[in-house]
This record gives C-alpha cells, structure tokens and sequence, in this order.
C-alpha cells in the first residue's frame, strides 16, 4: 500500500458525460500528478500539482482540468467524454518537486460506452 | 518530444536465471532516472532513483547501473523468481523544465518455475 489513494475503483459512462476522479496524496506530499494509461500506450504525463498550484502540463486535453486543493487531495475532472477516453488514470504523489520516487495510487478504471 | 526506449519489450526466463534489460534515454539535460516495477492488477512500485553518472544502486536481488554521457541504464535481476515477474518501467526527467516522468513502455518479464 503506497499510502495513496485514489476513488472511484471503477467507472463506466456514458460519451459526453463528465466524471471526477478524485485522489489523495501520502500525507506530508506536496506534489501530485495524473497520468494516463490507454490500452496502446504506455504510461502518459498529464499534469503536476504542487502545494496547490500548477507546476507542469504534458498531454492534457482542453477537455480535461486538475486542481489540487488545500488539503492538498487533487481531482482531475473529465468532460465530453470519447470512446477514447477509456483508460486506466494514475495519481502520483511525491514529497517535493524535484527527482524524488514517486508513490503510485491503485488507479481509477475509466470506461467509456 | 522525448525518447525512452527500452528493450527487450518481453523476457520469459526460468527460475534462478540472472537477467539483465535496457534503458535508453536523452543524454543531454539529464536530470534523474527512475526505475519502476509494475505487477498485473497492481500500481507502478519504485525500485531506483537515479541521479548521478556511474551510480549503482541495489535492493535485495535486484540493481542498476546509470551512465547518463551515454544515455542508457540497465537493471539487473539475480536469481530470478517467479514472484519477479511483472513489468518494469524506466522514467526520465528533464533537468530543464517540467519536473514530470517520461516513461519508457516497459520490459514485460516472465519467471517459469
């Protein structure tokens, strides 16, 4: 158990609905960050939270936002959902924001009918 | 756009062989490599956290070794066990902006007993 955690398990929807995945760092980590991985594609940088502000963006879609709150649990909210959305989201939470490991959630399973 | 390639893409080995795969990354703006390793129904664990040309890093069976003038690491695995098999994953970080992973798409290993 990494320490992170991350609901829903699983989620099916529906395209053009919006989902919020929600994700909860180790306690004491400042920085967070979501990536995704679809069936044919390895694991993709999405974006960084750190101590609540926004650090880094990869391959985010428009269609896509983060936010970290106070409490420093971050939600990655998903909108206008495609087929191609489907994915398994990854939550990541690290002390800093520099080299250190970073410590895996279970995942949220994102299906899209 | 990022290059992190490793190889082999799968490895099926019998017990109590010693095995070895590649990491091969952008040489110029290193900043760390880190290595993963990923079970089936499980998140990415980390193993390493690379940062310095020549280091060699060890956690019970397993090692690895960074050569960052050339742009590659290897990670070793000893006497490998069934329990080894999973997928491992190697990250690079830019020394120059984003403080965010690239991820390698991974060496599936198989340990038959």
């Amino acid at each position: 158990d990494s320490g992170v955690t991350q609901t829903p398990k699983h989620l099916i929807t529906a395209t053009g609905q919006r989902v919020t995945l929600r994700c909860s760092p180790r306690s004491g980590d400042l920085s967070v960050y979501w990536y995704q991985q679809s069936l044919d594609q390895g694991l993709q940088f999405l974006i960084q939270y750190y101590n609540g502000e926004e650090r880094a963006k990869g391959n985010i879609l428009e269609r896509f936002s983060a936010q970290q709150f106070p409490d420093l649990h971050s939600e990655l909210n998903l909108s206008s959902l495609e087929l191609g959305d489907s994915a398994l989201y990854f939550c990541a939470s690290s002390v800093e924001n520099g080299w250190d490991e970073q410590f895996f959630g279970p995942g949220t399973r994102l299906t899209v009918l | 756009i990022l290059n992190v390639e490793q190889s082999p893409q799968s490895l099926h080995v019998q017990e109590g062989d010693s095995t070895n795969f590649t990491c091969s990354f952008p040489s110029s703006n290193f900043y760390a490599l880190h290595w993963y390793r990923w079970e089936t129904a499980k998140s990415p664990e980390a193993l390493f956290v690379m940062t310095l040309n020549g280091d060699e890093k060890k956690k019970g069976r397993i090692s690895a070794t960074l050569n960052t003038k050339e742009g590659y690491s290897y990670l070793y695995i000893k006497g490998s066990q069934p329990e080894d098999s999973a997928t491992y994953l190697c990250a690079f970080m830019l020394s120059t902006g984003r403080r965010a992973l690239t991820f390698g798409s991974g060496t599936r290993l198989q340990v038959q007993p």
